[in-house]
């Protein structure tokens, strides 16, 4: 069964601690996205990858990290430096190979501070 | 700079009237454009796309336009029922990046 996961569905970060979500694809997508949430707003992206250890910066990376090690996962770690990170995050991928393909998305992770 | 603007935030309809939901773009030279569907708590899901160079696209009670000199397109949903309820996204891909509209929430009561 093909699809993108998340996990864990609910997080919680105490002041001064980094965390990291898990995003997992088994649709052998190249590119993969990290989206933040807040409620009531729209999506706004945090970072993307087209391929295999490349990775490029969205309008509000600053407070966040990503890695892409391997095509299937593409971990989002939440600094101690994001001061507000309360909010949903999405995972997204995308075959790039086909032209103007959608993109699928996770079940999202919420994130809230303690 | 870049924006995408979807100038309803919520849109409140009877069931059975048509929903017209509108996503305008600036700074922007799409070669397509899409519509998503988020539910509360859930990721979005892809509904249509439409090139530049289609003027309409129609899927079940769904029709989308995309007019690339006003830089907008128009999002309907006919006969429209309860379970339409949801928030409506429009998006873009740029650089290789998708960049998403705020969304508008569509609520049609019974």
């Amino acid at each position: 069964d093909g699809g993108i996961t998340q996990s864990p569905k609910y997080l919680f970060r105490k002041e001064g601690q980094n965390v990291t979500l898990s995003c997992e694809q088994n649709l052998n997508h190249d590119a993969m996205y990290w989206y933040r949430q807040d409620p009531g707003q729209g999506l706004r992206l945090i970072y993307y990858s087209q391929i295999v250890n490349d990775f490029q910066k969205g309008d509000i990376a600053e407070g966040y990290s990503v890695s892409r090690e391997k095509k299937e996962s593409f971990p989002l770690t939440v600094t101690s430096a994001q001061k507000n990170p309360t909010a949903f995050y999405l995972c997204a991928s995308r075959d790039r190979v086909i032209a103007n393909e959608k993109l699928f998305f996770g079940s999202g992770t919420q994130l809230s501070v303690l | 700079s870049q924006k995408i603007e979807q100038n309803s935030e919520a849109l409140n309809i009877q069931e059975g009237k048509t929903a017209t939901l509108t996503c305008n773009y600036t700074n922007y030279s799409p070669a397509y454009l899409q519509w998503y569907r988020q539910d509360p708590g859930r990721g979005p899901v892809f509904l249509l796309l439409i090139r530049e160079n289609e003027k309409e696209k129609r899927k079940e009670r769904l029709k989308v336009t995309f007019d690339t000199t006003l830089k907008q397109s128009l999002f309907h949903i006919t006969a429209s029922q309860p379970a339409d309820s949801a928030t409506y996204l429009c998006a873009l891909l740029a650089s290789g990046d998708m960049r998403f509209g705020a969304g508008t929430r569509l609520t049609v009561k019974p």
